[in-house]
This record gives C-alpha cells, structure tokens and sequence, in this order.
C-alpha cells in the first residue's frame, strides 16, 4: 500500500527566502507524484506531478519539485518565496490507475513573513 | 483546465438531520469520481469512489449507510450525508478526471459541513 509522509507540520520563512517542503513515500509499484496547495476554505489546486522521464518537474506559481527514486522522496522548492504562498501543502501518491486516487500526506503549513 | 464545481460550498444543520453535497463537472463528463473528507488541521482522506450508473466503493472504515452516494449522471455525483452528528462536521472535497486525461484530478471548492 502506498503512504505519504511529509515531515514538516510547518513551516514559517521570511518573503523572497528559500523554501524546501519534504515529502517521502512508499509504494511497491511504480507511482504519479503530486504537489497541491490548498488555501483558506478551498480546494486543491495542483502545483505540480511527477509521472515519468525527467526527475526534475516544474510547475505553476515558480515552484518546482525533484523526484528521488532512491530515496523516495519528492521535495517541493522554490527559490524566492511570496506573501502570496502563505497556505497548505498537500504531496499526494496515486493510489490506483492514473491520479484518480490518492494517498495525502498530512499536509505542510508554510507561513511567509515579511 | 477542467472545473469541478460543488455545492454548497457552506452548509449549518441541526443534529439528525441529512444534508447532501453536490459535485459536477461542468465541461467533461466523468464516470468516476471522488469523495474525500478533511478534518481540521489534517490531510484529506479518500472515503468513496463514486461510479457512474453502479454503486459506489467505499474505503475501509466509512460507513456507506450513512454517507449515501449516487452517482445519476456523467457530470453529476452527490453524497448524502444522513442522520448528521456533530462529529460528521468536516470539509467534504469531491475530485474528477477527465476521460481522456487520467494524469491530473481536478477537485472541487469542498464544502464545510457544520452540525449543530
């Protein structure tokens, strides 16, 4: 079965700073990656997905992600953070065929201070 | 991108009562889709998947008389949420993919579920 750690509840960095959001998964079968981020009282919006070829994925709003098939992670970065980017984020595992269903992780809060 | 559309996005009920929650998707047709509940300060987690003109799959766990699902048509799932308790307060987020697209999940506004 496949799960999702994320290991970092929260995390609070300065605007324009750095921002790494950790994410491990285990699964015995080849594997979609996923990035969503979920602001106040909303749904998820998909930042990112990992399906194959390259392990370096870009996505929307500047942030990327690497997957690590060794160490079975897929890290989400970005270089120079906003006020803007201040929500949840969710890594998620396709649980079956596709990215119909998913496995979360229990989230990362990322504060941005000005 | 495709829109998963839900309503209500907001919902207060007395204890006891039933409340259903709608999930379409306004320009593809799906014939599955997914229900997922979030309690606060914590992940989602997949409670059904919703199967067009079938029943619904439930995961482990979750009680499908009291989560009723259907599931009437390629752009429309419900989930009924019957004899509400206090604890069945949550948001409630229903997911989609396109047919021909099966490499992203499009999700709804999710609704917030209040049992009073």
């Amino acid at each position: 079965a496949q799960s999702v750690t994320q290991l970092d509840s929260q995390v609070p960095v300065f605007e324009e700073a750095p921002v790494e959001l950790r994410c491990n998964y285990s699964s015995s079968v080849s594997v979609y990656l996923f990035w969503y981020v979920q602001y106040p009282n909303q749904g998820l919006q998909l930042l990112l997905k990992y399906l194959s070829g390259s392990t370096l994925v870009k996505g929307i709003n500047g942030f990327e992600a690497e997957f690590n098939k060794s160490q079975t992670s897929f890290h989400l970065r970005k270089p120079s953070v906003h006020i803007s980017d201040t929500a949840e984020y969710f890594c998620a595992v396709s649980k079956g065929q596709g990215a119909q269903k998913l496995v979360f992780g229990q989230g990362t809060r990322l504060t941005i201070n000005p | 991108g495709a829109v998963v559309s839900q309503h209500p996005s907001r919902v207060i009920c007395k204890s006891g009562t039933s409340v259903k929650i709608e999930c379409r998707s306004l320009d593809f047709q799906a014939t599955t889709m997914f229900w997922y509940r979030q309690f606060p300060k914590q992940s989602l987690m997949l409670m059904a998947t919703s199967n067009e003109g079938s029943k619904a799959t439930y995961e482990q766990g979750v009680e499908k008389d009291k989560f009723l699902i259907n599931h009437a048509s390629l752009t429309l799932s419900t989930l009924t949420v019957t004899s509400a308790h206090p604890e069945d307060s949550s948001f409630y987020i229903c997911s989609a993919t396109p047919g021909t697209v099966n490499t992203e999940a499009f999700f709804g506004q999710g609704t917030r579920l209040t049992v009073v």
